[in-house]
This record gives C-alpha cells, sequence and structure tokens, in this order.
C-alpha cells in the first residue's frame, strides 16, 4: 500500500531534549516536505527536499533541521525543542514539482512542556 | 509571505445547504490544489486546476480557476454530514503556501 508513515504519533518531551520524527514513503517520490500547523495559522512548510541530500528551508524553518540520505526517508530534528514548537506535524511526499498531488503522512502531535 | 487569501474562515451550514469556498491571490498563479482535512486526520487531495477558467466537477463538488488565474472556489451541492472538514488550497510562489482554510461543519 502506498503511504506515508510518522514516528512517533504523539510526543511529550521537555524544552531542550533533542528529539526527531521520522518520516518515510514507499512510492519512490523525490519530493518531501515537513509542515507544522497551527490553529488560526494553518499548515506552514518547514523544509523541503527535491531529492537526496538536497534540502531548502521553507516558510517556516528557525529551530528545525532535515536530512535527506536516502529517498525514502525525510526525518526532521529538533536539536532544543521550545514550547513554541508544540504543534501538529505533517511530512508530505510528492513525485516532484508543483504539479503532483501531495500525499500526507497520519501527523505528530508534539508537546513541548 | 503568503499572497493568497482563503475565506471564509468559518461556516456552518444546515445538512442539504450549499457551501463555498474561496482562495484569492494578488498574483498569478501556474495552478491550484485543493485539500480536504477530516478533523483529526490529514489533508487529502481532492483536484489540481491548471487551466485558465477551468471548471471540474466531482460528484457534488465544483471546482472553478478563474480566467485571470488569480481566484480560485470550491463549491459543494447540498452538503452532508460527511463533508464536515477543513478545506484548503494549496499553490506555489518557488515553494509551497497552504491557504489559511475553511472549516465547515455541517448540522444534520
Amino acid at each position: 500500500e502506498a503511504q506515508v508513515t510518522q514516528n512517533p504519533r504523539y510526543l511529550i518531551t521537555v524544552t531542550g531534549k533533542k528529539l526527531t520524527v521520522t518520516c518515510s514513503q514507499n512510492m519512490n517520490h523525490e519530493y518531501m516536505s515537513w509542515y507544522r500547523q497551527d490553529p488560526g495559522l494553518g499548515l506552514r512548510q518547514i523544509y523541503y527536499s527535491m531529492n537526496v541530500e538536497v534540502t531548502d528551508k521553507g516558510d517556516v524553518p528557525e529551530g528545525y533541521k532535515v536530512s535527506r540520505k536516502e529517498k525514502r526517508n525525510f526525518p526532521l530534528i529538533l536539536e532544543s525543542p521550545s514550547p513554541n514548537q508544540t504543534s501538529l506535524y505533517f511530512c508530505a511526499s510528492t513525485p516532484g514539482g508543483s504539479y503532483n498531488e501531495q500525499f500526507f503522512g497520519p501527523g505528530t502531535r508534539l508537546t513541548v512542556l | 509571505g503568503q499572497q493568497v487569501m482563503q475565506i471564509p474562515q468559518y461556516q456552518h451550514v444546515q445538512e442539504g445547504e450549499d457551501f463555498t469556498t474561496y482562495c484569492n491571490s494578488s498574483t498569478t498563479l501556474s495552478n491550484i490544489q485543493w485539500y480536504k482535512q477530516r478533523p483529526g486526520g490529514h489533508p487529502v487531495f481532492l483536484i489540481q486546476l491548471v487551466k485558465s477558467g477551468e471548471v471540474k466537477k466531482q460528484k457534488r463538488l465544483t471546482f472553478q480557476f478563474g480566467e485571470a488565474k488569480k481566484n480560485s472556489s470550491l463549491h459543494i451541492t447540498a452538503t452532508q454530514t460527511t463533508d464536515v472538514g477543513t478545506y484548503f488550497c494549496l499553490y506555489n510562489f518557488n515553494k509551497f503556501y497552504f491557504g489559511s482554510g475553511t472549516k465547515l461543519n455541517v448540522k444534520p
């Protein structure tokens, strides 16, 4: 089954404790993104990757890192989480370009205390 | 920053009434996509519009792209409770941007 998976689905952590949210897709898509969703602000792109070893900042990259060592995986790293990073995070993938639909993972709800 | 406004923010309708959400851009868009997010779920692709003046239909849903490719709308005829959710437009200005979304609530 074609899908995007994220782990964990839920996470409660404390300020400053490094964490990684994993994202994996089995559709051989080149383009992958991370979004955060906040009430009243909608979905905002954090980082994206157009292919292996190619990543770039989205609209709200501060406080986040990403890597793309393999085509299928695109982890989101929070080196020192802060309470303002409490949010719902979605990973998405698409074959590439702006003319293809994006496939979203189920989401990760992160709370930083 | 974002140059596309999505309205309204919320819409409460009685089942059977129609619903429309709009995305309006200050600049010409290359294309626009529409997504639906059910409560507690993730965004799911509905449709893509590319051509000027394009109209596409999916059962009770009608999608339009304006002649100038600056405006788009999603219209639902005779809403049902299964239509509940938030509807987003997605556009591209080098990076991907979502509209702020319209949350639809349908009273049975």
